[in-house]
């Protein structure tokens, strides 16, 4: 199975901050790699597909890039909406994995 | 727009068995495979099972293969995860979620059903 490793798993930050949040993989993954953003008592939401897509109606502050192994999400000017949970996510095999996730707080 | 309704969760002794259920609108449910993800109280995301539009092709998680099955009623825009030999360790919210723009990426989540495993 591919393992997916975030760092941090917690990070502090305020609005108006950039922040990087990184993600590995334990093997290639080509550019099959999401990040989703869960707030709490919430479903996930689609954030970034395919490494650098975003989805539609997501704010362009928020940007993803990497391919292979190494990947990072970037928020370049957080906003107060923006604090929640961010788990990266490879849908290059099967079994699908999650990062353990990055806890993002003010 | 896109509706994924969950149900069927409960509290469940240890080694019983539960069938969750997935109601779909929104979406053509019939071209789209779908996916079941949990998360245990607290914890991170843990993906359990994949079936394609037609149901002839299935995968599941290591932590859940041989105990869960994964089925489809596309005359009904249902999905079902039938939970065979429940460990204290299923207890998690579990979510159904569709396909995203025809790919295998999951895309959009419902609002899932707490399944809690106790004796």
């Amino acid at each position: 199975d591919i393992q997916m490793t975030q760092s941090p798993s917690t990070l502090s930050a305020s609005v108006g901050d950039r922040v990087t949040i990184t993600c590995r993989a334990s093997q290639s993954i080509s550019s099959w790699l999401a990040w989703y953003q869960q707030k709490p008592g919430k479903a996930p939401k689609l954030l970034i597909y395919k490494a650098s897509s975003l989805e539609s109606g997501v704010p362009s502050r928020f940007s993803g890039s990497g391919s292979g192994t190494e990947f990072t999400l970037i928020i370049s000017s957080l906003q107060p909406d923006d604090f929640a949970t961010y788990y990266c996510h490879q849908y290059n095999n099967y079994p699908y994995t999650f990062g353990q996730g990055t806890n993002l707080e003010i | 727009q896109v509706q994924l309704v969950e149900s069927g969760g409960g509290v469940v002794q240890p080694g019983r068995s539960l069938r969750l259920s997935c109601a779909a609108s929104g979406f053509t449910f019939s071209s789209n495979g779908m996916h079941w993800v949990r998360q245990a109280p607290g914890k991170g995301l843990e993906w359990v099972a994949v079936i394609s539009s037609d149901g002839s092709t299935k995968h599941y998680g290591d932590s859940v293969k041989g105990r869960f099955t994964i089925s489809r009623d596309n005359s009904k825009n249902m999905l079902y995860l039938q939970m065979n030999s429940l460990r204290i360790e299923d207890t998690a919210i579990y979510y159904c979620a569709n396909y995203y723009d025809g790919s295998s990426l999951i895309g959009f989540w419902g609002q899932g059903t707490l399944v809690t495993v106790s004796s």
